[in-house]
C-alpha cells in the first residue's frame, strides 16, 4: 500500500517561531507537494518537487521555503510563522496516475 | 489563473438516496484529467474517482460514477445508494495532461448523510 505520513498531526507554534513540516513516503516517487487546505478555498499548492534539491513554487509560496535532501523525505519551512499561517497542511506524493495524500498537520500560530 | 468552481458548499441526502455533487472548471488544454477526491472527517484524503479529458465514456467506481460534459466544462459526481460512510469533504480537481501533474482544487463540498 501507498503511504505518505506526515510528522504531527496538530502542531501549536508562536508568532515568529521558525516551524518545520516533515512529510516523509515510502513510494520512490519523484514528484512530491506542500498543499495548504483553508475553508472555502480548497486545497493550494505551496511548493513542490520533482527531484532531490529540486523545487519550483507553487500558488502561494510566500512565507514559506522547502528542502528535499532525500527522495523520500519534503519539508516545509516556516521562517517566521505569524498568524495569517494558521491552517491545515496536506503533503503528496505522485505516481503516474494520480497524487497520495498524506493526513495533514493543522498548524495553528497563537 | 485556470480555476475549478464546487458551488455547493454543503449538501446533504438521505441514506439509501441519489445525490449529485457539481464541479465546473476552466482550461484551455485539450487533453487533461478530473478527479474526485474524498476526506473523511479528520482521516486521510482518498481518490474517488478519475477521469481522463480525451474519454469520452464516463467513469464508474461501484456507487460512484460521473457526468462528464467536456464542452460544457462540467465533471459531476454521482453518488447512488448514499451511505452513512460517505460522509465527508468532497474536492474536484483538474490537472494537466499527465495525471499525476500538479492539482487545482475546487473549494469542497461537504456532504451530510442523514440516517
Amino acid at each position: 500500500d501507498v503511504k505518505v505520513t506526515q510528522s504531527s498531526r496538530y502542531l501549536v507554534k508562536r508568532t515568529g517561531e521558525k516551524v518545520f513540516l516533515e512529510c516523509v513516503q515510502d513510494m520512490d516517487h519523484e514528484n512530491m507537494f506542500w498543499y495548504r487546505q483553508d475553508p472555502g478555498l480548497g486545497l493550494r499548492l505551496i511548493y513542490f518537487s520533482y527531484d532531490v534539491k529540486m523545487k519550483e513554487k507553487g500558488d502561494i509560496p510566500e512565507g514559506y521555503s522547502v528542502s528535499r535532501e532525500k527522495k523520500e523525505r519534503f519539508s516545509l519551512i516556516l521562517e517566521s510563522a505569524s498568524t495569517n499561517q494558521t491552517s491545515m497542511y496536506l503533503c503528496a506524493s505522485r505516481s503516474r496516475t494520480e497524487q497520495y495524500f498524506g493526513p495533514g498537520t493543522r498548524l495553528t500560530v497563537t | 489563473a485556470q480555476t475549478v468552481t464546487q458551488s455547493q458548499p454543503e449538501m446533504s441526502v438521505q441514506e439509501a438516496e441519489t445525490v449529485t455533487l457539481s464541479c465546473t472548471y476552466d482550461t484551455s488544454e485539450s487533453d487533461y484529467y478530473l478527479f474526485w477526491y474524498k476526506q473523511p472527517p479528520s482521516r486521510q484524503m482518498i481518490l474517488v474517482i478519475r477521469q481522463e479529458a480525451y474519454k469520452q465514456q464516463n467513469a464508474t467506481e461501484n456507487r460512484f460514477s460521473v457526468n462528464f460534459q467536456k464542452a460544457a466544462k462540467s465533471f459531476s459526481l454521482k453518488i447512488s445508494d448514499s451511505q452513512l460512510g460517505d460522509a465527508a469533504m468532497y474536492f474536484c480537481a483538474r490537472s494537466g495532461n499527465n495525471a499525476g501533474n500538479m492539482l487545482t482544487f475546487g473549494g469542497g463540498t461537504r456532504l451530510m448523510v442523514k440516517p
